[in-house]
């Protein structure tokens, strides 16, 4: 089934040590998103990628990166994760050619020590 | 900008009853319409989307939307709650302009007593 997959599910790491979150996708599809979930609240967008064209949202900070090299794959890089970066961080692909239709991945949950 | 409310962070009903989540949007364009479901660590999940076709829309589940333009709403309901609907409901609004965001309300808790 084509699908969208985020590694690792669970991710602990000390205060200030570098982070990397990775997703994949077989969906081909063009627009690739990461959000941000704190405990009950609202997915908040964090940027996106329409194909090679990197969007970032003006109230990302810039300890949050991101890359995409080739369609099918995006990563998530925290520089210096603070206590308060600890969330779940999903990653979605959407097809701007229908509504947008967004899948998401199962997220990887961060904690931060 | 388009913006999504959803009125109420927590709804309680019984099994076998009415499900009412509300939804209020605001769009200065037409805009799309979604209700996500996330079960507990898990990512959001399409329950129905409304693209400004047929204005009652139905989704996965039993679950239904209807669109009504003159309240700026898109309440999701579903006739008779199941234990297995316990779960975090969120409205979102797309627009194909600016970006290709989805910005999502913040969100309906459901619980469901037996």
């Amino acid at each position: 089934d084509a699908m969208v997959i985020q590694n690792p599910r669970y991710q602990v790491t000390q205060f200030g040590k570098p982070v990397t979150l990775s997703c994949s996708q077989t969906l081909n599809h063009n627009v690739m998103y990461w959000y941000q979930q704190k405990s009950s609240q609202a997915p908040k967008l964090l940027f996106h990628y329409y194909d090679k064209d990197f969007n970032n949202e003006a109230d990302t900070p810039d300890n949050f990166q991101s890359r995409r090299p080739n369609t099918s794959f995006c990563f998530l890089d925290i520089r210096s994760p603070g206590l308060g970066d600890a969330a779940m961080y999903l990653c979605a692909t959407g097809e701007v050619s229908g509504a947008n239709v967004l899948t998401f991945g199962a997220g990887s949950r961060l904690t931060v020590l | 900008a388009q913006s999504v409310t959803q009125l109420g962070s927590h709804v309680s009903v019984s099994e076998g009853a009415l499900v009412l989540l509300r939804c209020n949007y605001s769009s200065s364009v037409p805009p799309y319409l979604f209700w996500y479901v996330q079960y507990p660590n898990q990512g959001l999940q399409l329950l129905l989307k409304y693209t400004s076709a047929a204005t009652l829309v139905k989704g996965i589940n039993g679950f239904e939307a209807e669109f009504k333009k003159s309240e700026t709403s898109f309440h999701l309901t579903k006739p008779s709650a199941h234990m297995s609907d316990a779960a975090e409901y969120f409205c979102a609004v797309s627009l194909l302009t600016g970006g290709f965001k989805t910005i999502f309300g913040a969100g309906t808790r459901l619980f469901v007593k037996a």
